[in-house]
């Protein structure tokens, strides 16, 4: 079955950089747009970027743009968030997520923390 | 940016009941809209596909309907594992891909 693992959330303080990594199985990643969506503590989602099969296309939020930047390495089946210069908004749990137009299906999330 | 409006914020029902959840975009997404359905602590999980298409392994309680600016998912009786937050979604026009703000189903 499909199945995406997020890793490499956790607490950073403001101006700081973390890279999310999240991997995949079940399904030829290789074929299929990759995204990152994300949720603040008791808020809504949030979509932040989209990257296509081959990692030639990249679209962002405007939240991100110019601090957040997504990659893949389809040999490994991962999808990466690098983000740089966090800002305490950028607090919440991240979520990888397959497709393009559609979100289908999610990862379990990791909890990114924004902190001094 | 597309703007969903999703009403009302939350709805208070009984299991059994039959729930209706509305989606407003701020402009044309044609047929392009998603519902998600999120309970506590989980990821959200997707419903509904092109307004009225039910993801794989959806029960068929949950029905989508609409076009152009107006949305709605419907459940015909709710069980007690329904009882969750549901998010719309578009990609009509994008980027940015965008959700509206949910709606809680609560047991009454």
């Amino acid at each position: 079955q499909v199945q995406l693992v997020e890793s490499g959330g956790g607490v950073v303080q403001p101006g700081r950089s973390l890279r999310l990594s999240c991997t995949a199985s079940g399904f030829t990643f290789s074929s299929y747009g990759m995204h990152w969506v994300r949720q603040a503590p008791g808020k809504g989602l949030e979509w932040v970027a989209l990257i296509s099969y081959d990692g030639s296309n990249k679209y962002y939020a405007d939240s991100v743009k110019g601090r957040f930047s997504i990659s893949r390495d389809n040999s490994k089946n991962t999808l990466y968030l690098q983000m740089n210069s966090l800002r305490s908004e950028d607090m919440a749990v991240y979520y990888c997520a397959k497709g393009s137009g559609w979100f289908d299906p999610w990862g379990q999330g990791t909890l990114v923390t924004v902190s001094s | 940016e597309i703007v969903l409006t999703q009403s009302p914020a939350t709805l208070s029902l009984s299991p059994g009941e039959r729930a209706t959840l509305s989606c407003r975009a701020s402009q044309s997404v044609s047929s392009f809209l998603a519902w998600y359905q999120q309970r506590p602590g989980q990821a959200p999980r997707l419903l509904i596909y092109d307004a009225s298409n039910r993801a794989t392994g959806i029960p068929a309680r949950f029905s989508g309907s609409g076009s152009g600016t107006d949305f709605t998912l419907t459940i015909s009786s709710l069980e007690p594992e329904d009882f969750a937050v549901y998010y719309c979604q578009q990609r009509g026009n994008w980027p940015p891909l965008t959700f509206g703000g949910g709606t809680k189903v609560e047991i009454k």
